[in-house]
């Protein structure tokens, strides 16, 4: 069965100090590997999709990176807004729907 | 303008009962989806709705039906609800059918089934 697994499961970090979050997939055949951020009450939003390895993306402080087993989320002196369960997703083997990992959620103290 | 929403936030009922929650989109996507997110925060699919056509999750009991009335809303039906029906539901949106596309999704629905 495909699984996604990411770890930590929580992290703290003062304002500033960078860190990276993982993201490990099992399916065969990446159809793409998807980052979300969930806040408290809310829907997961939409941040970046990789689709092979070697890729990157950025935005703001966040950047995302993949290779064949696994995919970081990596923060860049991160500010208390940053706050949130940052959700990674595989898609099934049927390419249609997604598969989501626990999450990490991630506080950052001011 | 809200893109997905859902009603109500939040919704407590008896074992036995009979509940809705409706989900309406206005972004002009053509695939809507119901997830569900357990106490461990796990997101789980349960359903896919694109033209007509209902794709679904086969993990999910027959106690639950989703009912589109029209390619903005996709309604989730539960019956005979159980404790263990209890988790968040999501209803979320995308452009196109898997491959990738990017989902919106709603606030979520808190049920809680006493």
């Amino acid at each position: 069965e495909d699984q996604v697994t990411q770890s930590p499961e929580a992290l703290r970090l003062q304002e500033g100090e960078s860190s990276s979050l993982n993201c490990s997939y099992t399916v065969s055949g990446l159809r793409g590997l998807f980052w979300y951020r969930q806040d408290p009450g809310k829907g997961p939003e939409f941040l970046f999709t990789l689709y092979s390895a070697g890729e990157e993306k950025e935005k703001e402080r966040l950047k995302a990176t993949l290779t064949k087993k696994e995919s970081f989320l990596h923060i860049t002196a991160p500010k208390p807004e940053d706050s949130a369960t940052y959700l990674c997703a595989d898609l099934d083997n049927y390419g249609q729907n997604f598969v989501f990992g626990p999450g990490t959620r991630l506080s950052v103290l001011p | 303008d809200t893109a997905v929403s859902q009603t109500p936030k939040y919704l407590v009922t008896q074992m036995g009962n009979d509940k809705s929650i409706k989900c309406e989109q206005n972004l002009g996507h053509d695939t809507m989806y119901w997830y569900k997110q357990d106490s461990k925060k796990f997101l789980k699919i349960m359903f896919s709705y694109n033209n007509k056509e209902l794709i679904i999750n086969e993990t999910v009991p027959n106690r639950f039906s989703p009912k589109s009335p029209d390619k903005a809303h996709l309604n989730l039906h539960i019956n005979s609800l159980e404790l263990g029906d209890s988790a968040v539901y999501f209803c979320a949106s995308s452009q196109g059918q898997g491959a990738g596309y990017g989902y919106t999704f709603g606030s979520g629905t808190r049920l809680t089934v006493v």
